[in-house]
This record gives structure tokens, C-alpha cells and sequence, in this order.
């Protein structure tokens, strides 16, 4: 079973940083997910990535498969982008399994 | 195109009543899931469908059963509910052999007293 870990749980920054979260698996994966979730929100899938890197406006995902880790970033930090960032991994072989989580990382940006 | 649609979206149970949790798509996509969300953990997988007329168990299936009516549609019911079965469920779809992304519903809130 592949174990997914992010960090930090918890972060709160002000308007403006530039904020990184961290995502660690622990075997091989076929494809990485990160999703965003608003308080009571639904679940939106942010990026899908297998390799190198990937650009929507202010967020940047990138995954290094040699070293089982990604990082979200995202720039000009803004008080809308508070919620709960989870990463997901579809295991290796790319089969119907279903996608294994992480905790999430609860992000706060004060205006 | 309304993506993953799930309902109720809210649902109060006694300990011991039954019921199922409704989930349909219309991307024509092969694969569903149903994942529950407990504070604390991350998402869990429940049961999954590969594609029409096939289902697997996940990682916590105890407690729920599941039927792939038909292409759209893939419903999980609770027989016999317990306070350990309130969550909040989570109703995804995959197109499985064109791409790895999976597209969520959202969500329904259960309790059980």
C-alpha cells in the first residue's frame, strides 16, 4: 500500500507569500493528483501530473518520480486561495484502483 | 454537461435504518469510485467499479454495499447504519484507459445517531 505524506498540515501566510506544499509517496505511482477543497466544499482536481512540471496562472505543481516527491507552489499568495490542498497517487500500472491521499495541508492567507 | 452528480446531499440516520447514496455521470466514463472523508485522515476508498457490471472492494468496504446500475450510475447503500459510518462521501468517475484524472462529486454529509 503506498503511503502518502504531506507538510505541512497546517500553514497560515500573509497576502502576497509564495507558498510551497510538500507531497512524499512511497512506491511507484502512475500519475499524481493535486486537488483543492473550499470549507464544505466539493473536491477540484488542480493537476494531473506523471513527470516534470505543470503551470494553471498562479499555481506550479512539479514531481520528481526518482525521488517520490512533489511540490504545489503557488505565487502572489491571495486570501481565495485558503483551503485544503490534498495530493493523491494512482499507483503503478495504471489499472481502475482507486486514488490513495494524503491528510491534506489546511492553508489559511490573511489579507 | 452537469460532471459528477450525487444525492442527497445532506442525510440524518438512526442507528440501524438503511439507505443508498446516489451517484451518476454523464462523461461516459468507465471507472467510479466511492471514497468517505472522516476529519483527521484523508480520503478512504470504499468499493470501486472498473466498468459496467464489475465492482472491487477498497480499502474500508465493510458496511456498504454497491451496485453498477449501468454505465452512469454507481450507488452505495449502508444495510444496517452505525455511528462509525458518519462521513462525508465522495462520488468520483475515471475515463480509466485515456486518462488518470478523476472527477469528483460533491459530496454527501451522513450522520448516524
Amino acid at each position: 500500500k503506498n503511503e502518502v505524506e504531506q507538510s505541512p498540515q497546517n500553514l497560515t501566510a500573509q497576502e502576497g507569500e509564495f507558498i510551497t506544499i510538500n507531497c512524499s509517496y512511497s512506491v511507484g505511482i502512475s500519475a499524481l493528483h493535486w486537488l483543492q477543497q473550499h470549507p464544505g466544499g466539493g473536491i477540484v482536481s488542480l493537476f494531473m501530473l506523471s513527470s516534470g512540471k505543470k503551470k494553471h496562472g498562479r499555481l506550479i505543481a512539479t514531481i520528481n518520480i526518482q525521488e517520490k516527491h512533489s511540490s504545489l507552489h503557488i505565487t502572489a499568495s491571495h486570501p481565495r486561495d485558503s483551503a485544503v490542498y490534498i495530493c493523491a497517487v494512482l499507483n503503478s500500472g495504471g489499472g481502475a484502483d482507486g486514488l490513495t491521499f494524503g491528510k491534506g495541508t489546511h492553508l489559511i492567507i490573511q489579507p | 454537461n452537469a460532471g459528477v452528480t450525487q444525492t442527497p446531499k445532506f442525510q440524518v440516520l438512526k442507528t440501524g435504518q438503511s439507505m443508498t447514496l446516489q451517484c451518476a455521470q454523464d462523461m461516459n466514463h468507465n471507472s467510479m469510485y466511492w471514497y468517505r472523508q472522516d476529519p483527521g485522515m484523508g480520503l478512504r476508498l470504499i468499493y470501486y467499479s472498473a466498468s459496467e457490471g464489475t465492482t472491487d472492494k477498497g480499502e474500508v468496504p465493510n458496511g456498504y454495499n454497491v451496485s453498477r446500475l449501468n454505465k452512469r450510475e454507481f450507488s452505495l447503500r449502508l444495510e444496517s447504519a452505525a455511528p462509525s459510518q458518519t462521513s462525508v462521501y465522495f462520488c468520483a468517475s475515471r475515463m480509466t484507459a485515456l486518462s488518470y484524472e478523476q472527477y469528483f462529486g460533491p459530496g454527501t454529509r451522513l450522520t448516524v445517531t
